[in-house]
């Protein structure tokens, strides 16, 4: 199986902070990879897919990039609705893994 | 609007059956695969299968720790994406998201509409 493996687990960031998650896969996976938000009790939101195509209705402010084993999730400007918890995925191989989660808390 | 609902979760005790089902609007549900994750409370995101699109042969394929136990189907006449959870145990214990999975440029899939979720508790 894939491996995904993300850092931080957790952060603490002001509004207006330039936060970025790391996402790790155990082997290549080309560009197979999407990141996801979740707010508390809800389902995931798609934000970026195919390591740095942006998900159409997402702001700008969120941008990926990466290929092969090390991908990028950026937020340049950290907004109040931005404090969540993001995942990563891959779709590469079989199984499907998701990273364990960064969430992303107010300092 | 795209708009996935899933129904059909609830308590049910250990080695017993569930049927969850997704019913799809907003889009050509025969045209896309299906995935069902789920999220243990408290925990992360873990994919539990896919069903691709009769256009791609409609495979299936699983986590192991559900395979053997869960089978996702589809109906394309009603637009639902079913699965199917026998033997349940306790560790099942989550909230199931279905999503519809999208295919881009490049061959390459991934989860761009999610259900509401829908709560499954095995416990005795």
């Amino acid at each position: 199986d894939i491996q995904m493996t993300q850092s931080p687990s957790s952060l603490s960031a002001s509004v207006g902070d330039r936060v970025t998650i790391t996402c790790r896969a155990s082997q290549n996976i080309d560009r197979d990879l999407n990141w996801y938000q979740q707010k508390p009790g809800k389902a995931p939101k798609l934000l970026i897919y195919a390591a740095s195509t942006l998900q159409s209705g997402v702001p700008s402010r969120f941008s990926g990039s990466g290929s092969g084993t090390d991908f990028t999730l950026t937020i340049s400007s950290l907004q109040p609705e931005d404090f969540s918890t993001y995942y990563c995925h891959q779709s590469y191989g079989t199984p499907q893994t998701f990273g364990q989660g960064t969430k992303v808390e107010i300092k | 609007e795209v708009q996935l609902v899933e129904s059909g979760g609830g308590l049910v005790q250990p080695g017993r059956s569930l049927r969850l089902s997704c019913i799809v609007s907003g889009f050509t549900f025969g045209g896309y695969g299906m995935s069902w994750v789920r999220q243990a409370p408290g925990k992360g995101l873990e994919w539990v299968g896919f069903i691709k699109s009769k256009a791609f042969g409609g495979t299936t394929e699983y986590a192991a720790s559900v395979k053997g136990r869960f089978t996702i189907s589809r109906d394309d006449s009603k637009s639902i994406a079913y699965l199917q959870m026998n033997s349940l145990k306790t560790e099942d214990t989550a909230v199931y998201y279905c999503t519809r999975a999208a295919l881009d440029d490049g061959g390459r899939y991934y989860f761009d509409h999610w259900g509401q979720g829908a709560l499954v508790t095995v416990s005795s």
